[in-house]
């Protein structure tokens, strides 16, 4: 099956500081990645989408200049939280749709953030 | 936009019993209904799904009915297990590049 990995699993910084997190597709090309943010025990809430070579598409009330997200290639997706604060403190997922199977979202293990 | 709601947000069932997990959706366009099996501080996983044009699908101890007049899914986990335990959640889109909408999760406790 397709698999999405991403890094770091979990990151603990100071705030003021920014934290870049990878999305990889590593066994097919996704035309699409999603990014997404859950607090504890409540369901996910879609932040972005990505398409490769273009300029991410952001939900209503996500801040694109504290959230950049840059989509590089066919297999990367990076979410970088600038200028992080204890309130961006979350659980980071990304998925990624597949040309052949665009219904499907393939989720990767999520990323855990902790700004101190 | 689609709106869905699932229920229970708990459900707590003894090795070996049923676990149903029931979810409508608003938008009549929607075709496209995953389910996703979310385990503690990992990322959901497609455990099944099904498409308008089918009312029931079953893959060995999970299965999900569609009742699109209702503008209903459910999912049934039969003969649970303790590994069965996680947070379920349901999807539905409009199928093609269209991004699911997601159901606020049902956190499944399967006691040995």
């Amino acid at each position: 099956g397709a698999v999405v990995s991403q890094h770091p699993s979990w990151v603990i910084c100071k705030s003021g500081t920014s934290v870049k997190i990878e999305c990889r597709s590593l066994d097919f090309q996704a035309t699409t990645m999603f990014w997404y943010r859950q607090f504890p025990k409540q369901s996910l809430m879609l932040m972005a989408t990505s398409n490769e070579g273009s300029k991410a598409t952001y939900e209503q009330g996500v801040e694109k200049d504290k959230f950049l997200i840059n989509h590089a290639s066919l297999t990367l997706s990076t979410l970088t939280v600038t200028s992080a604060h204890p309130e961006d403190s979350s659980f980071y997922i990304c998925s990624a749709q597949t040309g052949t199977s665009p219904n499907e979202q393939f989720f990767g293990p999520g990323t855990r953030l902790t700004v101190l | 936009g689609e709106n869905v709601e699932q229920h229970p947000s708990t459900l707590s069932v003894q090795e070996g019993d049923s676990a149903v997990i029931k979810c409508t959706y608003s938008d009549s366009a929607s075709n496209y209904f995953p389910w996703y099996k979310q385990e503690l501080g990992k990322g959901p996983q497609l455990i099944i799904d099904i498409r308008s044009n089918v009312g029931e699908k079953k893959d060995q101890r999970i299965a999900v009915t569609l009742n699109k007049t209702a503008k209903h899914f459910s999912l049934h986990i039969t003969e649970t297990q303790p590994e069965d335990s996680a947070v379920y959640f349901c999807a539905a889109s409009l199928g093609g590049s269209y991004i699911p909408t997601f159901g606020r999760g049902t956190s499944l406790i399967v006691h040995p």
